[in-house]
């Protein structure tokens, strides 16, 4: 069985700040995606990124990085100088290769003060 | 401009009347995928087409129904709303399994 766990449930920082939400994942497969959405207030899911379970190499996006460490099963997500836009929640997800259904953490909630 | 339309955007329903919501696509994806998500919890997927097959949940509730006429429609019946429905659905869809899903706004459901 296939399983996300997000212990963090909220986070509120100030502007400018840098912050990292974590997340760590269950699977015996040895094949399986990882993935990271954005929900803002309005409702829709964003997707932010995806990775698969041979490539462990970090990847940044402007502000944004993820750090994935298959010996600690874990894909944390780091936003550099936050903004107020940021606030939003966010779910890190798994797919494995067996199915195509994706297993949600519960979802961080970030929440950036002016 | 969206890609995953989701109509409409709030819908109210009484208690035990049907009521049908709508997604469609303009990105020709395989997969479609209907989710359920309630306040202050992860989306919860109810069952996905991969084209024409469609595959339930095993803990979606038989009052939940899905139709995919064509590629671009998906549609999401309920027959007989009760007030544990009242929550957001969201459509998503895919181009294949293991990809990202492309989120609509969804529809925000009230049951009276």
């Amino acid at each position: 069985a296939q399983k996300v766990t997000q212990a963090q449930t909220e986070i509120s920082v100030v502007e400018k700040e840098d912050v990292t939400l974590d997340c760590v994942y269950e699977t015996r497969d040895t094949t399986y995606y990882l993935f990271w959405y954005k929900q803002p207030p309005s409702g829709e899911l964003v997707f932010l990124i995806r990775r698969n379970s041979f490539d462990e190499q970090n990847e940044i996006s402007g502000r944004y990085s993820w750090n994935f460490q298959k010996s600690t099963s874990s894909f944390n997500f780091t936003i550099t100088a936050s903004q107020v836009v940021d606030s939003a929640v966010y779910f890190c997800a798994l797919e494995t290769g067996a199915n195509s259904k994706l297993t949600f953490g519960k979802g961080i909630t970030l929440s950036v003060r002016p | 401009d969206a890609m995953v339309i989701q109509n409409p955007r709030y819908q109210v329903t009484q208690f035990g009347k049907p009521v049908t919501l709508s997604c469609s696509q303009t990105l020709n994806h395989n997969v479609m995928y209907w989710y359920q998500q309630k306040s202050s919890q992860a989306p919860k997927l109810l069952f996905h087409y991969y084209d024409k097959d469609f595959n339930n949940e095993a803990d979606t509730p038989d009052n939940f129904q899905s139709r995919r006429p064509n590629t671009s429609f998906c549609f999401l019946d309920i027959r007989s709303p009760g007030l544990g429905d009242a929550a957001m659905y969201l459509c998503a869809t895919s181009i294949v399994s293991n990809q990202p899903q492309h989120f609509g706004d969804g529809t925000r459901l009230s049951i009276l």
